[in-house]
């Protein structure tokens, strides 16, 4: 049975901190990862993607992937109240599929 | 911004009816994917949809589910029998690739209540 772990937090923070979500999977044959934020009642958007070992940048959110470790991670620089949400970790099935396997979420809040 | 929309919104059914859910895709997405949510805990993949036929299904799909492109443009989950347990949040998804290379977009999704 392939698996994505997350810790379901909630993971507490205070403006401006750093917030660091992680998730590691069962599938060595997984390529392609990706976070989706996800508000309470609302669908799951996506915020990044990596496919590669290290870190991806975009904005404030950084990705990091360690394929050996079967580990990646989110930081979340500077963050907001406005970043509360679910974290969704997701993985590809594999590498002819095309089921993404989500995690069951990360709870982060932000307080001001 | 494209977008993936989906209707009902919310359907409320009884136990054994049928029910469809519809979806149009963002445009020149290939990739089309039904995902459901039951309240509290993980998305779960359900359909594949590529080039007008099943590209993979999940345990979760049996033969109580298909869906159908019947135009261009919508992309429908048929739940032939509704049972209790098919109560969840139902998620369409696009993709302009397949997943080990592209990003996949969300609609919505379609609360289904089962009495």
């Amino acid at each position: 049975q392939k698996e994505v772990e997350q810790n379901s937090g909630p993971l507490s923070v205070p403006e401006g901190a750093i917030a660091s979500l992680n998730c590691t999977y069962s599938d060595r044959g997984s390529q392609s990862f990706f976070w989706y934020r996800q508000y309470s009642g609302k669908s799951p958007e996506l915020i990044m993607s990596i496919y590669s070992n290290g870190d991806k940048e975009d904005g404030r959110f950084t990705a990091q992937l360690n394929k050996a470790s079967q580990y990646v991670s989110l930081l979340i620089r500077d963050s907001q109240p406005s970043d509360s949400a679910t974290y969704l970790c997701a993985v590809n099935e594999n590498q002819a599929g095309t089921a993404l396997i989500f995690g069951k979420g990360t709870t982060l809040s932000v307080s001001s | 911004e494209p977008e993936v929309t989906q209707t009902p919104s919310h359907q409320v059914t009884q136990m054994g009816q049928e029910v469809i859910l519809r979806c149009v895709p963002i445009s020149n997405h290939l990739y089309f994917y039904w995902y459901r949510q039951i309240l509290g805990q993980k998305v779960e993949f359900l359909v594949s949809f590529y080039n007008n036929e099943i590209s993979e299904k999940s345990e979760i799909f049996d033969d109580q589910f298909s869906v159908e492109r019947p135009d261009g443009s919508n992309f429908t989950l048929k739940i032939r029998s509704t049972k209790l347990e098919d109560s969840a949040m139902y998620f369409c998804a696009s993709s302009e690739l397949s997943t080990n290379t592209g990003e996949l977009f969300f609609g919505e999704g379609s609360r289904l209540t089962v009495l």
